[in-house]
């Protein structure tokens, strides 16, 4: 069976300090993947998606980044991080053949930019 | 206008009453639909996934999808405690940017016993 697994769940950091939060999947080759960040009252915002190794979209400009530098890994980072980036981050994957299909959640970093 | 839209609440509940959570969108070539139930400080799990207009039963859940309104609905029957939590709704088109998902901002449930 599929699996997620994001790190750390809980992140405590100073404004203008570096950020690297990881997400690896098991059980599935080629997935999609997603970062998404929640705020409170306002839902799921998209951050970045990725199809394959090194492909990135980006769906908001931002003071952050993300990488796959292998096929079931998926790297959400910022070199100096703002007041504003503090949130809870979580990261999907999918699959997505002919029609499509759902995404399915890590279980999130929450964010505290200090 | 929003992309979907999906009451907030809270929505607050005795135990055992008929729960039905709702989402309007606007985006016609919107043809999977999703809800995800949230419990708090935690990643959102997959509920019900439904694919264009129709109906789909799982145990205490429905889910409802009419294309030619826009409208998805959820139902919870005899609804318990530990239903409490946000439900998000969300949904997706076929290609290209239209294949990621586009999400409610979840609607807050309590269901008290």
């Amino acid at each position: 069976s599929q699996t997620i697994h994001q790190w750390p769940a809980t992140l405590v950091q100073p404004v203008g300090s570096p950020l690297s939060l990881e997400c690896t999947v098991e059980g599935t080759s080629n997935p999609n993947l997603y970062w998404y960040r929640q705020a409170a009252g306002r839902g799921l915002q998209l951050l970045f998606y990725s199809v394959g190794i090194g492909q990135i979209s980006s769906e908001v400009p931002q003071n952050l980044s993300a990488s796959r530098p292998q096929d079931r890994q998926f790297i959400l980072s910022s070199k100096k991080l703002l007041l504003s980036d503090s949130g809870f981050y979580l990261c999907a994957w999918s699959v997505l053949s002919g029609g499509g299909t759902e995404a399915f959640f890590g279980q999130g970093t929450r964010l505290t930019v200090v | 206008q929003k992309e979907v839209e999906q009451d907030p609440g809270p929505l607050s509940v005795p135990e055992g009453a008929i729960v039905s959570l709702n989402c309007t969108y606007s985006n016609s070539a919107f043809q999977y639909f999703m809800w995800y139930r949230q419990y708090s400080r935690k990643g959102p799990e997959l509920l019900m996934y439904t694919y264009s207009s129709g109906n789909k039963e799982d145990g205490r859940f429905t889910a409802q999808v009419d294309k030619s309104s826009k409208y998805i609905s959820l139902f919870i029957r005899d609804s318990q405690p530990s239903d409490s939590a946000t439900y998000l709704c969300a949904m997706r088109g076929l290609e290209g940017s239209q294949g990621n998902l586009i999400f409610g901002k979840g609607t807050k449930l309590s269901v008290k016993p």
